[in-house]
């Protein structure tokens, strides 16, 4: 079975650029939660995906965009990085439809690095 | 909004020895659930414990176990014989049982050390 996959695993951008990841959730699993890690710290919730919508939101500006596709993958897009983006990115899948369902298992992360 | 405090940054125990790390969270609501995942140096967040909030019965798998005090709370995650594969970041979390997934809102974690 599986797991969540993530990618890149390491990224290195300058302040400015735009940086795409990516991530595949767990086989059978429907929506994905984005999640940014700064150092030191607990995981903040950026947005989710389901059914190819963001469907919640944290509180992060719209330079955080997403989409999810018909295979259920999806793509976390930051524009006009800044230093402070810097931080290890992850990746969690759950299944929606599933009654009493709720448990999020997560991918290893990808950790971005601007300069 | 909910959150989640872990008082405790750094906490170290000996290898077969028992260990607890608190976890406190505010929130308004009745039911709710509450989660333990363990972020180990790999960076994998893995799911170690859950506890609906409407069980007062204490989860526990195998030498992982909770202590819920709802009233209080609180939600205290106790680990006993340590093995050395325990040293890893904690972290407590919360998430609200609304339909569809609602997002986990995370305290800040306990490193655990656990020295042979």
């Amino acid at each position: 079975d599986a797991g969540v996959t993530q990618s890149p695993t390491h990224l290195i951008k300058t302040r400015g650029q735009q940086v795409t990841l990516r991530c595949s959730p767990k086989s059978g699993h429907d929506t994905v939660s984005w999640y940014q890690q700064a150092l030191g710290q607990g995981p903040q919730f950026i947005f989710q995906y389901y059914e190819e919508e963001e469907r919640q939101r944290g509180n992060f500006p719209d330079r955080f965009s997403g989409h999810q596709f018909p295979n259920y993958s999806s793509e976390l897009n930051v524009n006009a990085l800044l230093l402070g983006d810097s931080a290890l990115y992850l990746c969690a899948s759950s299944f929606q439809r599933r009654p009493g369902s709720y448990e999020q298992y997560f991918g290893p992360g990808t950790r971005l690095t601007v300069t | 909004a909910q959150t989640v405090t872990q008082s405790q940054p750094e906490m170290s125990v000996q290898e077969a020895e028992t260990v607890t790390l608190s976890c406190t969270y505010d929130t308004s609501e009745n039911n709710y659930y509450l989660f333990w995942y363990k972020q180990p140096p790999s960076r994998q967040m893995i799911l170690v414990i859950r506890q609906e909030a409407y069980k007062q019965q204490n989860a526990t798998e195998n030498r992982f176990s909770v202590n819920f005090q709802k009233a209080a709370k609180s939600f205290s995650l106790k680990i006993s014989d340590s093995q050395l594969g325990d040293t890893a970041m904690y972290f407590c979390a919360f998430m609200m049982p609304y339909s569809g997934n609602t997002p986990l809102v995370f305290g800040k974690g306990t490193r655990l050390s656990v020295i042979a």
